[in-house]
């Protein structure tokens, strides 16, 4: 059965970091473009990353660049979310998701609050 | 960035009922347009993709249109289990961007 599951979400601080994680299984890990989305709470949807099955690319959305580092580990069939500077606006859900150009699974998504 | 524009951003429909939403492109996309499903607290689901293909498992009153920087998802005959928030997103251009979503209610 194919699976993403997020985790590492939580209550951090403004100015702290977290780190996300999506550990895969029932698929290839290695064969998939990966993406996070976020949603703040009430909100719609935001693209927040994308990586390349090698890890040789990455995009941001540019309100998370210079403090937001999307990585993967094939080894292990994890993505990850390295999140530094947070702020009171990155509060979200954060969801990872399985790309073939689109995004045709998700995992089921970790909140993270920034405030003090 | 691509701006998209989804219209309505709210609508009321019976069981039954046809409902159609737009999703207009500030620029072209070519057809990397996508449909998601997302009901509360769940992650989304993709509908459609290419703008006008179905996604394996996804019933077939749901379709997708395009024309120019113009798309439609229609619900052909609305079910009690499509009541939900339906977003467009574009795959065409870094940043990739979602529409605002419309929420579909009972009326």
């Amino acid at each position: 059965e194919l699976q993403l599951v997020g985790s590492g979400g939580g209550l951090v601080q403004p100015g702290g970091s977290l780190r996300l994680s999506c550990a895969a299984s029932g698929f290839t890990f290695s064969s998939y473009w990966m993406t996070w989305v976020r949603q703040a709470p009430g909100k719609g949807l935001e693209w927040v990353a994308n990586i390349k099955q090698d890890g040789s690319e990455k995009y941001y959305v540019d309100s998370v660049k210079g403090r937001f580092t999307i990585s993967r580990d094939n080894a292990e069939n994890s993505l990850y979310l390295q999140m530094n500077n947070l702020r009171a606006e990155d509060t979200a859900v954060y969801y990872c998701a399985r790309a073939t150009l689109y995004l045709n699974y998700w995992g089921q998504g970790t909140l993270v609050t920034v405030s003090s | 960035d691509i701006q998209l524009t989804q219209s309505p951003s709210f609508v009321s429909a019976s069981v039954g009922d046809r409902v159609t939403i737009a999703c207009r492109a500030s620029q072209g996309v070519s057809s990397y347009l996508a449909w998601y499903q997302q009901k509360p607290g769940k992650a989304p689901k993709l509908l459609i993709y290419g703008a006008s293909t179905l996604q394996s498992g996804v019933p077939s009153r749901f379709s997708g249109s395009a024309s120019g920087t113009e798309f439609t998802l229609t619900i052909s005959s609305l079910q009690p289990e499509d009541f939900a928030t339906y977003y467009c997103q574009q795959l065409n251009t870094y940043p990739l961007t979602f529409g605002g979503g419309t929420k579909v209610e009972i009326k």
